[in-house]
């Protein structure tokens, strides 16, 4: 079964400063994986997917990704924060032609002015 | 195109009663999942169907959540004789097979208390 980790409860960054957020994931073949935010009183919105062929890939507002294989990651990378992408952001997994969609605990993201 | 609604958007039971959250996704979608969302954590996969059809409830506390989906399009999840511990925000995505290799799209959510 497929699972994610995301190490870091809470990061805080200065605004301006670069940002990158961890997530490990365990699955036997190569799996979708999904970065989403959710920030507060909405619902979760998806930044950026991979399944295959360039390992980074972008997202909306800025934000890549990069997979690796050897490393079983996929860390989420923004060259500039600003103050309104202070959020909760959710690393995911899917199996490969499966439908079951599992997240991990989330890392809490805030950026200071 | 209209997103994925949810109502209600909150609900506040004394343990014991009973609560349903109602969720209409995306026209077209024919994947649906509930999650449940405890406060300062990840969403947690419940139910999801294909269609009218259940993929996978195994993690749905079957003695007092049921979920339902009768003619493949909205959902409605039902949580009987409501604990303290069912105090969460429940979230409901869909999904459209085949396409954006399953990326979900998500309601804002009904935040359940349970006192």
């Amino acid at each position: 079964a497929q699972s994610v980790t995301q190490p870091d409860a809470r990061v805080t960054v200065s605004e301006g400063a670069s940002l990158q957020l961890r997530c490990k994931y365990s699955y036997s073949a190569t799996p979708y994986l999904f970065w989403y935010v959710q920030y507060p009183r909405q619902g979760l919105q998806m930044l950026l997917k991979y399944y295959s062929g360039d390992p980074v890939v972008q997202g909306v507002n800025g934000f890549e990704a990069e997979f690796s294989k050897s490393d079983s990651s996929f860390h989420l990378r923004k060259a500039s924060v600003h103050w309104s992408d202070s959020a909760v952001y959710f690393c995911a997994v899917s199996a490969t032609g499966g439908y079951k969609v599992v997240f991990g605990s989330g890392t809490r993201l805030l950026v200071s002015p | 195109e209209a997103g994925v609604t949810q109502s209600p958007r909150y609900a506040v039971l004394q343990e014991g009663q009973a609560v349903s959250f109602w969720c209409d996704p995306i026209s077209g979608h024919d994947t649906l999942y509930w999650y449940q969302q405890p406060r300062d954590q990840g969403p947690q996969l419940l139910v999801y169907f294909r269609d009218e059809a259940v993929i996978d409830n195994s993690q749905l506390p079957s003695d007092r959540f049921s979920a339902v989906r009768p003619k493949g399009t909205n959902s409605t999840l039902k949580i009987q004789s409501a604990k303290q511990g069912d105090t969460a925000t429940y979230l409901c995505a869909s999904s459209l097979t085949g396409v954006s290799g399953n990326t979900l799209y998500f309601g804002e959510g009904s935040r359940l208390i349970v006192v």
